[in-house]
This record gives C-alpha cells, sequence and structure tokens, in this order.
C-alpha cells in the first residue's frame, strides 16, 4: 500500500537558519504530494502540494519539489522565523476517494 | 475560501455518555469527508470516509457501531461518539475535499479539531 517516510523530529534550529525536512513515499500510480502544517492546539493547515512529477510547491517561503525519480517531496526554507514553529506532515494523495496517507510528522522548534 | 469548521472545540463528558462533533465546510459543498483521530504528539489516524447520501466506509479497526457518522448534506458531517470511555479521549478532525465547485478538489481542507476528554 500507500506509505509515506518522514524525517524523524524533533528539529531545533536558531532564527534564520535552512530548514529542510526529508519526506519520501512509496504509491502505485500518480500520487498528489502535499505538505500540511499544525500549530500547536489546531488542526492542519495546507501548506503547499503538487499534482505532478517535476511541479514546484511554494507557499511563505517554503518549497518542495516532487521528485518522481526518487520518489521525494523535501520540504525547505531558507530562512526559517520563530513563527514557523510547529508540526509538519508530509502526505499523499493517491486513492479514488482522495484518502490522504500522512507520514509521522516532523516538530519543528526555531529559537530566537 | 476553503474554511472547514468543527464544532465544539473541546468538549469534556462523563464515561457512557455519547458526544457528538459537527463537521462544515462553510464556503464550499464537499462531496467526500474525512475523520481522523490524533494521539499526543502521533500522526494522524484515518477513522471513516463518508460520501453525501450514502454509508460511511470505515478503516480497518474502528467500531462503526462506537464512531456513528452521519453525512446528510454537502457542507455537514457529524461523528458521534457513542458510550464514550477514557480510551476514546482524543483529538478528532475532520477534513473535506472533492469539492464539485470553488477549491481544488484533489485537496482535504482540515476543520481545527476537536479535543474530546472522557472522565
Amino acid at each position: 500500500g500507500d506509505s509515506v517516510t518522514q524525517m524523524e523530529g524533533p528539529v531545533t534550529l536558531s532564527e534564520e537558519a535552512f530548514l529542510t525536512i526529508n519526506c519520501t513515499y512509496t504509491a502505485t500510480g500518480y500520487p498528489s504530494l502535499f505538505w500540511y502544517v499544525q500549530y500547536p492546539g489546531e488542526g492542519l493547515q495546507l501548506l503547499l502540494k503538487a499534482t505532478k512529477a517535476d511541479d514546484k510547491g511554494s507557499n511563505k517561503g517554503f518549497e518542495a519539489t516532487y521528485r518522481k525519480e526518487t520518489t521525494s517531496f523535501h520540504l525547505e526554507k531558507g530562512s526559517v522565523q520563530v513563527s514557523d514553529s510547529a508540526v509538519y506532515f508530509c502526505a499523499l494523495s493517491g486513492g479514488s476517494a482522495r484518502q490522504l496517507t500522512f507520514g509521522s510528522g516532523t516538530q519543528l522548534t526555531v529559537l530566537p | 475560501g476553503a474554511v472547514v469548521s468543527q464544532h465544539p472545540s473541546r468538549v469534556i463528558c462523563k464515561s457512557g455518555t455519547s458526544v457528538k462533533i459537527e463537521c462544515r465546510s462553510l464556503d464550499f459543498q464537499a462531496t467526500t469527508m474525512f475523520w481522523y483521530r490524533q494521539f499526543p504528539k502521533k500522526s494522524l489516524m484515518l477513522m471513516a470516509t463518508s460520501n453525501e447520501g450514502s454509508k460511511a466506509t470505515y478503516e480497518q479497526g474502528v467500531e462503526k457501531d462506537k464512531f456513528l457518522i452521519n453525512h446528510a448534506s454537502l457542507t455537514l458531517s457529524t461523528l458521534t461518539v457513542t458510550s464514550a470511555h477514557p480510551e476514546d479521549s482524543s483529538f478528532y478532525i475532520c477534513s473535506a475535499g472533492g469539492g464539485t465547485s470553488g477549491p481544488s478538489t484533489d485537496t482535504q481542507y482540515f476543520g481545527p479539531g476537536t479535543r474530546l476528554t472522557v472522565l
């Protein structure tokens, strides 16, 4: 079945540091790929997505490129802020019912 | 656009009572809604998929009679936890997707979650 493997956390960075959170997937067919962010005590917010190979999703300074050859969708940001502290989930959608398969989540803490 | 609301945001109940959680898509019609459960510091576990006007499809290991799901319209789905027990305490999150119009139909939009505590 489909699966998503995410970099284990927690990740702690200083403000303005470069961020990478690795995500790889296993799926049949051509899934859509997503990054969601969850702030403490809240639900998930869509951060960015990509629907086909070589697409780059971007939002709020975050980027991720759909790499079919390496089955990866790594999340990057050039300069993180304290307000980026949250849990980040990588996910894929491949079924006809558009069910999402989530990675385990990566806790990011950014220190001032 | 693409706002999903949940009500209540928090609920505390006694063991043995039933609790209903509502999930609404506020600015789009969702043919499909999903219910998830999230344990502390864990990822989301899909409980069931509900399609408007039909019975929900439950994931393996999820008790249908305990977690009743109703998707009566294109903007409302409800999850009722029947005869709740302390082990049902969790964070329940709904999402809506597959919209017939408005935001992208291949994307799920999540509600803010409901924290259930069963005493």
